[in-house]
């Protein structure tokens, strides 16, 4: 499978800091999406994006495919942002290979 | 607001006993994923389906662990005999093309 690695692997950050997370993978990838698991255990679909860069509000990411990396920014973090945040590569067959994941703590 | 949900959302059984966990995928959705999170192992793919067929359960152990999708509405995750290393958080996920929706997860607790 694909190996994929996140960092930083935890970040703490004041309330309306930026703040840039970096996921690495192996292999050349068709899919990949951000997730982020809030404090409550729920993941939530952040962004598709197997390539280019996307914006949705306070959040952007950018995936250069042919680097292998995928880059995730938050902007004037709230507390709300907390959490831990996923990338999941994918390739063929719409199977994901989830990182373990940067924890993100927003302190006010 | 269409949602993946999964019952029931916490299990706490003995060790030898059986546990079936269930998933109601997103209508129109073609794929169904199980996962396992655990602080040790991460999230793992134990198991998934395209149209309802299985196309790969190489994450899952085989000797106790069976999931199928009985129909487009249902996918099942059982665990025969149970152990306490399956103590875990199992996650349902569908999804169509090329995105994953996940569900609240089962919290599953073995003694």
């Amino acid at each position: 499978g694909i190996q994929v690695e996140q960092s930083p692997p935890d970040l703490i950050l004041q309330e309306g800091a930026n703040s840039t997370l970096r996921c690495n993978f192996s292999d050349s990838v068709n899919n990949l999406q951000w997730f982020h698991q809030n404090p409550w255990g729920q993941l939530i679909n952040l962004f598709y994006i197997p390539s280019g860069t996307k914006q949705n509000g306070r959040l952007s990411a950018t995936t250069v495919a042919t680097e292998r990396y995928s880059l995730l920014y938050i902007s004037s973090s709230q507390t709300t942002d907390s959490g831990v945040y996923f990338c999941a590569p994918g390739g063929n067959g719409n199977q994901f290979y989830f990182g373990t994941g940067t924890s993100l703590t927003v302190i006010p | 607001d269409a949602r993946v949900t999964q019952t029931p959302r916490d299990k706490v059984t003995e060790m030898g006993q059986e546990v079936t966990m269930r998933c109601q995928p997103i209508l129109g959705h073609n794929t169904v994923f199980w996962y396992r999170q655990t602080m040790m192992q991460g999230l793992e793919l134990l198991a998934y389906f395209r149209n309802r067929a299985p196309l790969d359960d190489s994450g899952m152990p085989k000797d106790r662990f069976s999931a199928e999708m009985p129909d487009a509405t249902l996918a099942t995750l059982k665990i025969q005999p149970s152990e306490p290393r399956d103590s875990a958080v199992y996650f349902c996920a569908s999804g169509l093309q090329d995105t994953q929706y996940f569900g609240p997860g089962t919290r599953l607790t073995v003694l």
